[in-house]
C-alpha cells in the first residue's frame, strides 16, 4: 500500500534552514512526489515536484529559498534563510493511475 | 494568470445533494486534467477525485457512488455534485489544476461544506 509518512511539527529559528522529510512507504521508492504549502487559513500552494533522484520542478514564483532532494525512499524539503511568511503547514502528495495520497502533513513554526 | 474560484458550498443536512462549482480562467478546463481534494477541520488534505483530459473519471473510496466530477467546456468550470452527503463529508473542497494526472500546479481558495442536521 502506498502510503507517505510525514513528522507532525518542526520548528527553526528566523534566518536558518530546516529540513522536512516525507518518507514513501516499502516498496515506492522509485515514486516523485509533490510537496505543497499551506499557510494559515489560506489554500494549499504547490511549491514543486520532486524525482527519486533529486531533480524538482518548482512551482510559478517559489524562491530559490526552497528545495528538494531524496535518498532512497526519502523525498526532503530544505527551506533556508527562513522567514515569518514560511510558517505553514507542508505536504507532501504521490500518485498511482487514478489515485493520489497526501502524507499527513507537518505543521512549521518558525521561532 | 491562471485562477480557480470555488463556489456552492454551504451548510447542508445528511442525506441532502449539493453542487460545487470551480471557475477557471487563465487557462481552458478541457485541456487539462483536474482535481477536487478537501480539508476536514484541523485535518489535513485528502484527495477526492479526478478527471483526465480524455473524460476518465476516478474517485476516492471515500466517496465513490456518491459524488460525480464533471466539467462544462463552455463555461470553462470544474463542478462536483455530491448526494447523500454524510456527517464526515464536511470539509473545505478546494478545486485544482492537474499537470499530466499527477500532481496540483494551481489550487483554488476553497468553498466550505457542512453536513449538520
Amino acid at each position: 500500500q502506498l502510503v507517505l509518512t510525514q513528522s507532525p511539527s518542526a520548528s527553526a529559528s528566523l534566518g536558518a534552514s530546516v529540513k522536512l522529510t516525507c518518507t514513501l512507504s516499502s516498496g515506492h521508492s522509485s515514486y516523485a512526489i509533490a510537496w505543497h504549502q499551506q499557510q494559515p487559513e489560506k489554500g494549499p500552494r504547490y511549491l514543486m515536484r520532486l524525482k527519486s533522484d533529486g531533480s524538482h520542478t518548482k512551482g510559478d514564483g517559489i524562491p530559490d529559498r526552497f528545495s528538494g532532494s531524496s535518498s532512497g525512499a526519502e523525498r526532503y524539503l530544505t527551506i533556508s534563510s527562513l522567514q515569518s511568511e514560511d510558517e505553514a503547514d507542508y505536504y507532501c502528495q504521490t500518485w498511482g493511475t487514478g489515485f493520489w495520497v497526501f502524507g499527513g502533513g507537518t505543521k512549521l513554526t518558525v521561532l | 494568470e491562471v485562477q480557480l474560484v470555488e463556489s456552492g458550498g454551504g451548510l447542508i443536512q445528511p442525506g441532502g445533494s449539493l453542487r460545487l462549482s470551480c471557475a477557471a480562467s487563465g487557462f481552458t478546463v478541457s485541456s487539462n486534467y483536474m482535481s477536487w481534494v478537501r480539508q476536514a477541520p484541523g485535518k489535513g488534505l485528502e484527495w477526492v477525485s479526478l478527471i483526465y483530459l480524455g473524460g476518465s473519471t476516478y474517485y476516492a473510496d471515500s466517496v465513490k457512488g456518491r459524488f460525480i466530477i464533471s466539467r462544462d467546456n463552455s463555461k470553462n468550470t470544474l463542478y462536483l455534485q455530491m448526494s447523500s452527503l454524510r456527517v464526515e463529508d464536511t470539509a473545505v473542497y478546494y478545486c485544482a489544476r492537474v499537470v499530466g494526472g499527477d500532481y496540483p500546479d494551481y489550487w483554488g481558495q476553497g468553498t466550505l461544506v457542512t453536513v449538520s442536521s
